[in-house]
């Protein structure tokens, strides 16, 4: 079984500045799909960043990028400038792929989030 | 257009009370998912129907019956709920495409429904 682990319950950053999360996960598969979500406290799940375990390019979204490290499974989430509208619960989730035998409907494997607070 | 609408907002309902919760979305998605979260947790899956079909059950008691009457929507009907199953309801939805074929598969979720059963 899959298996997400975000090692940061709560991380906190300075407006404008950089800050990273920690995501590692484990699976003996090859095809996956990885996500970040965030959560503000309207506790809307919105989508921030996706990475596709076959392609070696990092994911980017404006701010938002990833640092992939297949084989160390390690999968962090890089935000440059924080903004006060940063400031939310991020989750990390794992998806396999459908070459991998998985379904065309995915089942996610979540971790168990990060607090992130951003300071003014 | 990456809208996935739920209804009611909030929601606050005896344990002898029947209720439903409402999912809808227009971006022609074919898989539909129930996710239910508790506080400062990660959503655990409930249900998911692809293509108007129940494809997983979680496990999840009987006092939570999903329906999928058409591709756009997907209920969730509630009755006897006892205490502990006071949560945020996320409803989301995604592609559902064939098998083998590249692409990613992403849920985009509901703003939630909050549920309190008194």
């Amino acid at each position: 079984a899959q298996t997400v682990t975000q090692s940061q319950p709560e991380m906190s950053v300075q407006e404008a500045e950089t800050v990273t999360l920690s995501c590692t996960y484990d699976t003996s598969e090859s095809d996956y799909y990885l996500f970040w979500y965030k959560q503000p406290p309207s506790r809307q799940m919105i989508l921030v960043i996706r990475q596709e375990a076959y392609k070696q390019q990092n994911a980017t979204e404006n701010r938002f990028s990833v640092n992939f490290q297949k084989a160390a499974k390690s999968f962090s989430l890089k935000i440059s400038d924080s903004q006060l509208g940063d400031a939310a619960m991020y989750f990390c989730a794992y998806r396999r792929g459908r070459n991998a035998g998985g379904t065309s409907y995915g089942k996610l494997t979540f971790g168990q989030g990060t607090i992130l607070t951003v300071h003014p | 257009d990456t809208e996935v609408t739920q209804t009611p907002k909030h929601l606050v309902m005896g344990m002898t009370n029947k209720k439903s919760l409402k999912c809808e979305q227009h971006m022609g998605h074919r898989a539909m998912y129930w996710y239910k979260q508790k506080a400062k947790k990660p959503p655990e899956l409930m249900f998911v129907y692809s293509y108007e079909k129940l494809s997983i059950n979680e496990s999840v008691p009987s006092r939570f019956s999903p329906e999928c009457p058409n591709s756009s929507l997907l209920n969730l009907h509630l009755h006897a709920l006892q205490p502990e199953d006071s949560a945020l309801y996320l409803c989301a939805s995604s592609q559902a495409g064939t098998r083998g074929g590249r692409g990613v598969d992403t849920q985009y979720f509901g703003p939630g429904t909050r549920l309190t059963v008194l």
